[in-house]
């Protein structure tokens, strides 16, 4: 099946660094999903990407599909976005499946 | 609009105990997918139901079953539980559950602990 790798697996910035995640994926997918879980295990969606780049404040992300990655940019690091970030593919063999990365664990210190 | 709801939030159940766990999806989403994650096995895709039928599971014994009702609402049934069955279940709402258009939303998940 699919492979969803992602890079690196724990992280720890000041508050104020940037990074970059990085999600690396083995096959053809039809969508692609990045995710914050919060200490409390509500997923909230931060971007819904395809293909392309989206920003959203401080968030942006972007997915070249045929290159089989996509990134997600954090800038000016809060504290709050300290949680595990998963991207998630979308699949699709009669139905659509989620196939979860491995997840990139961020923990923001003021 | 609401946002997927699923309960209860928290259970407890005993080794040889059944559990039924319930998801309401957001208004006018006809799919309803249902995940568990482990600290071992991360997120494991489970069922999804779509029109009140199932139209695949993931690679779950028979014990994890569902169903879906006309309103949309899932329920995930687990039997004769295992320690091992101890997760956050969280289920998932599409609108269609299509190639076109399959940006999911998640429910807060149900956090069942198996003594």
């Amino acid at each position: 099946g699919i492979q969803v790798e992602q890079s690196p697996p724990d992280l720890i910035l000041q508050e104020g660094a940037n990074s970059t995640l990085r999600c690396n994926f083995s096959d053809s997918v039809n969508n692609l999903q990045w995710f914050h879980q919060n200490p409390w295990g509500q997923l909230i969606n931060l971007f819904y990407i395809p293909s392309g780049t989206k920003q959203n404040g401080r968030l942006s992300a972007t997915t070249v599909a045929t290159e089989r990655y996509s990134l997600l940019y954090i800038s000016s690091s809060q504290t709050t976005d300290s949680g595990v970030y998963f991207c998630a593919v979308t699949i699709f063999t009669g139905f659509q499946k989620l196939v979860f990365g491995t997840g990139t664990r961020l923990l923001v210190s003021p | 609009k609401a946002g997927v709801t699923q309960t209860p939030r928290y259970l407890i159940k005993t080794r040889g105990q059944q559990v039924t766990l319930s998801c309401s999806p957001i208004s006018g989403h006809r799919s309803v997918s249902w995940y568990q994650q482990t600290p071992g096995q991360g997120l494991q895709f489970l069922f999804e139901y779509f029109s009140e039928t199932q139209r695949n599971k993931g690679n779950f014994p028979g014990r994890f079953s569902g169903r879906q009702f006309s309103n949309s609402r899932s329920e995930m049934n687990v039997s004769t539980l295992e320690l091992g069955d101890s997760a956050l279940y969280l289920c998932a709402s599409s609108l269609e559950g299509g190639v076109l258009d399959n940006e999911q939303f998640f429910g807060p998940g149900t956090r069942l602990t198996v003594l």
